[in-house]
């Protein structure tokens, strides 16, 4: 079956430094990767995607790129804010001839990042 | 935005009592899910529905728990009774499935405790 492996967390970083946190993926296909942030008290916001191989996604100043042939979707910033602090998911959706519409998350990496 | 819209946002109840938690998903979305988030089990899948109807509800205890979508603008999600183990956040979230979705949409959270 598909599975999504994070990282163990807690991730503790001083503002400005350089963030990376490792997800790999087993799935069947050419799947869809995700990554997921919650702030405190709140659900999961859509942080970035890539649909393809080599696709990288971006956003707020995180980037992540599908690299297929290590199965890997790592997610990184280069200077952190007080204002990550969250927790991230990395998830998975499998390709579209899997007949299945749900994503597969990792267990999350919680980061904090400290003034 | 357009944002999935779960109510309540807090519940505390005694044992016993039955719960029914709501979710209105983002208009037009024919895909919608149930996650639970613990700190010792993380995010779980307890049931979705692609077009209202039910396609998997294997990660829900058949006994006490129970989810319908009894029409395109709502989705419950009903324990009764309800037992201090079911205490979480319970998550809905909507999306278009198909087979590269653009991300899913969560709402805030209803927050269970059952004391």
């Amino acid at each position: 079956g598909n599975s999504v492996t994070q990282m163990e967390g807690p991730v503790t970083l001083s503002e400005e430094a350089f963030l990376t946190i490792n997800c790999t993926y087993t799935a069947t296909g050419y799947p869809s990767l995700f990554w997921y942030v919650q702030y405190p008290g709140e659900g999961l916001q859509l942080l970035l995607k890539a649909t393809k191989a080599d696709d990288k996604g971006s956003n707020k100043g995180f980037e992540a790129t599908y690299r297929k042939e290590t199965t890997s979707f790592h997610l990184e910033k280069g200077s952190v804010q007080v204002s990550d602090s969250a927790v991230y998911f990395c998830a998975l959706f499998p390709y579209s001839g899997a007949g299945s519409y749900q994503l597969t998350f990792g267990k999350g990496t919680k980061l904090s990042v400290i003034p | 935005d357009a944002r999935v819209t779960q109510t309540p946002r807090d519940k505390v109840t005694e044992m016993g009592q039955e719960v029914t938690m709501r979710c209105q998903p983002i208009l037009g979305h024919n895909t919608v899910f149930w996650y639970r988030q613990t700190m010792m089990q993380g995010l779980e899948l307890l049931a979705y529905f692609r077009n209202r109807a039910p396609l998997d509800d294997s990660g829900m205890p058949k006994d006490r728990f129970s989810a319908e979508m009894p029409d395109a603008t709502l989705a419950t999600l009903k324990i009764q009774p309800s037992e201090p183990r079911d205490s979480a956040v319970y998550f809905c979230a909507s999306g278009l499935g198909g087979g590269s979705p653009y991300g899913y949409t969560f709402g805030s959270g209803t927050r269970l405790t059952v004391v």
